[in-house]
């Protein structure tokens, strides 16, 4: 079955620093894999897709993430943290139900910057 | 010029009221999907609609029940609602069948609580 696993539940960064949030997926097939943030109090924002043309993606706001099959990550970086990327973060592998798609989330990474 | 627009984005009622989300997408998409998360951030799927017709039921209680009038509405009732229906409802839409490599976007959610 289709899984994601965030190894951590909050990070902290200090501004300008570098920023990792892990996460490992599961899945049968090749899969599709999301990134989505969520500012305190607001939707849910697409930050990247990865869908096989190209294992490192490049998102909004200076993030990337690298699909490695081998070790099935998906790993989310930016080289400098800025105070206004404190957010929860998630990782989202897709399910297909009988021909339909379903987001399977990861339990969400609360990156926190401080100054 | 929202792109997924919910209603309300607050709403606090007692136990075993009767209400009503509403969720408008103006984007031309097919598919539309109810999402729910919990105390802990958690995101899980509830329902899916394709083109008004419900294609995911994800083990909901049947007090939930989703109405989907035209392709860009779809609204969520519930009725008897618990103490643990308090949660943050999300409202999303892909478009197409919402295939493999197809991101959702989402409404800014609604806050539920019942007391």
């Amino acid at each position: 079955a289709q899984s994601v696993t965030q190894l951590d539940s909050h990070v902290s960064v200090s501004e300008g620093t570098p920023v990792l949030l892990r996460c490992n997926y599961s899945s049968s097939y090749s899969p599709s894999l999301f990134w989505y943030v969520q500012h305190p109090n607001k939707g849910l924002q697409l930050l990247l897709k990865y869908t096989s043309a190209a294992t490192l993606v490049k998102g909004i706001n200076g993030f990337e993430a690298e699909f490695k099959k081998s070790e099935t990550s998906f790993h989310l970086t930016k080289p400098s943290a800025h105070m206004s990327d404190a957010a929860e973060y998630f990782c989202v592998v897709t399910l297909m139900n009988t021909g339909f798609q379903k987001l399977v989330f990861g339990t969400g990474t609360r990156l926190l910057v401080s100054p | 010029d929202t792109a997924v627009s919910q209603t309300p984005k607050y709403l606090v009622t007692q136990m075993g009221n009767d209400k009503s989300i509403k969720c408008e997408q103006n984007l031309g998409h097919d598919t539309m999907y109810w999402y729910k998360q919990d105390s802990k951030k958690f995101l899980k799927i509830m329902f899916s609609y394709n083109n008004k017709e419900l294609i995911i039921n994800e083990t909901v209680p049947n007090r939930f029940s989703p109405k989907s009038p035209d392709k860009a509405h779809l609204n969520l009732h519930i009725n008897s609602l618990e103490l643990g229906d308090s949660a943050v409802y999300f409202c999303a839409s892909s478009r197409g069948q919402g295939g493999l490599n197809t991101e959702a976007f989402f409404g800014q959610g609604t806050r539920l609580t019942v007391v």
